[in-house]
């Protein structure tokens, strides 16, 4: 099966702009993978925030949305608060053959 | 607001079965019009895909790693997603989640396989 990558950790100052970026061994991902993005603190249950790319759900902050970036996609976050270090997941669909997450990767605001 | 409540997870040995429930309720979600899907977290580790079927349940897919000893299912009338686990080894150990639609997702069974 594919493999789904992301950075493993990545740090951003309170109030900055990070990029998380999720890419697949198969090559480009597009629209057609319908690239979800997950968040997840510790103890707590995963949730979505970005699905199908870039569709944020009523939970969804504004300061997350979703994109496709140099064959990738993307989760961007706007002026960081303190409540945004977690954990963020992708999640890649593969017609035909099933979904693949990422490893993940550990957001630190700081 | 839409909830997908998960049960059935507990206690197994190695070799054991398992059978996982779902259950969707709320407005706003029709269970039906979704592809469904089970995804699982072992202890520290991250999120792994299982197993999706899609909205009529013609199509169905499995991670490599449960291929051949777990079955996913569900029965549409009942808003209901069924995974059935058979053969459980050491490392299938985790939290399952269920989930479909634009991102719903349970709160999660644990499944422990120890002898």
């Amino acid at each position: 099966q594919a493999v789904v990558t992301q950075e493993p950790s990545l740090t951003v100052s309170p109030g900055g702009t990070v990029t998380l970026t999720c890419g697949s061994s198969t090559g480009a991902v597009t629209s057609g993978h319908y690239p979800y993005w997950f968040q997840q603190k510790p103890g707590q249950a995963p949730r979505t925030l970005i699905y199908d790319t870039s569709n944020k759900h009523s939970w969804t902050p504004a300061r997350f949305s979703g994109s496709l970036l140099g064959g990738k996609a993307a989760l961007t976050l706007s002026a960081a608060q303190p409540e945004d270090e977690a954990e963020y997941f992708c999640l890649l669909s593969y017609r035909g053959i099933g979904e693949e997450f990422g490893g993940g990767t550990k957001l630190t605001v700081l | 607001e839409v909830q997908l409540v998960e049960s059935g997870g507990g206690l197994v040995q190695p070799g054991g079965s398992l059978r996982l429930s779902c259950v969707a309720s709320g407005s706003g979600f029709t269970f039906s019009s979704h592809w469904m899907s089970w995804v699982r977290q072992a202890p520290g580790k991250g999120l792994e895909w299982v197993a999706n079927i899609k909205k009529d349940g013609s199509e169905r897919y499995y991670a490599d790693s449960v291929k051949g000893r777990f079955t996913i299912s569900r029965d549409n009338p009942h808003n209901s997603l069924y995974l059935q686990m058979n053969s459980l080894r050491a490392e299938d150990t985790a939290v399952y989640y269920c989930g479909g639609g634009p991102g719903y997702w349970g709160q999660g069974t644990l499944v422990t396989v120890s002898s």
